[in-house]
Formats: structure tokens, C-alpha cells, sequence
């Protein structure tokens, strides 16, 4: 089962900042979080992943509280193109089948013009 | 760089029939995954290879469901016989090593059991 909990839906308005929260409440220390998202008839794509400190690219940026039980994924700038599900995995480090990732439903994003 | 590479995009069966779905990873890596998508859920896990060999298959319903790699690059998955309930989309994904790095999605075959 995954280990997050999101908000089912969420909307933004196009060219404004899209914050996405997620619940790890139970997340070990060695586990990081990851996010990915899927925009329609595409397969998943990697946005983003951090351990303890906030980590920016050029997608976006993720912000871990301190006790590490919940992120937000933040889009500064959201798009029409960043309509998507929006998935936040917490993930073990490992090789094997122990790092594998377990979706949940994940946060349908819509911006909205 | 060349992504995953899926084929068929789109299947539609009839129940009892067979089908196969074929995947060719990015250039280099070594990790191949399927999973299945069933429509309003996130995708769940079916089978890991790492190169030639089986990583993780729990979750691959081992009646019906079956997948190789046998040159350790591209990867067919083969369900005999379908079932109604096998309706969903199979995702192919790759990473270069199993469980750190991200994985590369293909696009999917959306498959529809009549």
C-alpha cells in the first residue's frame, strides 16, 4: 500500500504558484520522497525527489518539514501543460525490489486559464 | 536520447483470447519494469527484471500473466487468457539500477478486453 496521503483534486489558476501537499507521516529516516506525474494517455514522468532538505530543478520545487511527515510540491509558475496527476512516493533507497515505487491515486491538478 | 518504447498503443480482445505487449527500454539500462494500470488508480507493480534475470514478479498473477527479457534488452508481457478485469493500460518503464534513480515511462498499451 503507499504511504501517502494526497488530496484527491486540486485546482490553480494558469500562471499562478500550484502547491501540492502530501502526508508521510510514517516515513522512515532513510526513506527519501519522490514525485512523479502522469499527464493524460502518457505514462508517469519524474519530477522531483529529496531526503531532509528542500530541493529545486527546473519543474519545480519540493519542501520537506523539518520532522520529514509531509512535503509540498510547489509549480511556481503553472501552465495549462501541467494539468496532470501529481503522485508523491516515499521510496527506500535500495536495490532490489525494496525501492520499488508504490503509487497511490495521487492529486488530479487542473489549471485553469 | 530515445525514450521507451511501447507497442502496441492500443489492443482490444476478446475475453479468452491472448495478447502481447512488447517494450524496448532506453539504451543501457540495465532495470526493466511493467506495471498495470487500471483506470482511476496509479500503477501497480507487475514484474521487475534486472538484465535477463527476475528481481520481483509478487504481484504478476502467474495463471494468466507472463514476461521474459531473454537478451536482457527489449521485453514482451503475455496474458493467456484475458480476462474482462484485464482491462487497463501496461506501462513500461527502465532506470539504470533497480530501486535508486528515477524511471523512464513508456506511453502505455491501453488495452481493452471485450
Amino acid at each position: 500500500d503507499a504511504k501517502t496521503t494526497q488530496p484527491t483534486s486540486m485546482d490553480c489558476a494558469e500562471g499562478r504558484a500550484a502547491n501540492l501537499p502530501c502526508n508521510h507521516s510514517t516515513i522512515s529516516g532513510n526513506e527519501y520522497v519522490y514525485w512523479y506525474r502522469q499527464i493524460h494517455s502518457q505514462g508517469p514522468q519524474y519530477i522531483i525527489h529529496g531526503l531532509k532538505n528542500n530541493e529545486t530543478n527546473e519543474m519545480a520545487s519540493l519542501i520537506i518539514t523539518e520532522d520529514r511527515k509531509s512535503s509540498t510540491l510547489i509549480l511556481p509558475h503553472a501552465t495549462l501543460r501541467d494539468t496532470a496527476v501529481y503522485y508523491c512516493i516515499v521510496r527506500r533507497p535500495w536495490g532490489g525490489s525494496q525501492g520499488n515505487l508504490i503509487f497511490g491515486k495521487g492529486t488530479k491538478l487542473s489549471v485553469k486559464p | 536520447e530515445a525514450g521507451v518504447a511501447q507497442s502496441p498503443r492500443y489492443k482490444i480482445i476478446e475475453k479468452r483470447q491472448s495478447v502481447a505487449f512488447w517494450c524496448n527500454p532506453i539504451s543501457g539500462h540495465a532495470t526493466l519494469y511493467w506495471y498495470q494500470q487500471i483506470l482511476g488508480q496509479g500503477p501497480k507493480l507487475l514484474i521487475q527484471f534486472q538484465n535477463n534475470g527476475v528481481v520481483d514478479d509478487s504481484q504478476l498473477p502467474k495463471d494468466r500473466f507472463s514476461a521474459e527479457r531473454l537478451k536482457g534488452v527489449d521485453s514482451t508481457l503475455k496474458i493467456q487468457p484475458a480476462k474482462l478485469e484485464d482491462s487497463a493500460v501496461y506501462l513500461c518503464a527502465s532506470s539504470t539500477l533497480a530501486g535508486v534513480g528515477e524511471q523512464y515511462f513508456g506511453p502505455g498499451t491501453r488495452l481493452t478486453v471485450t
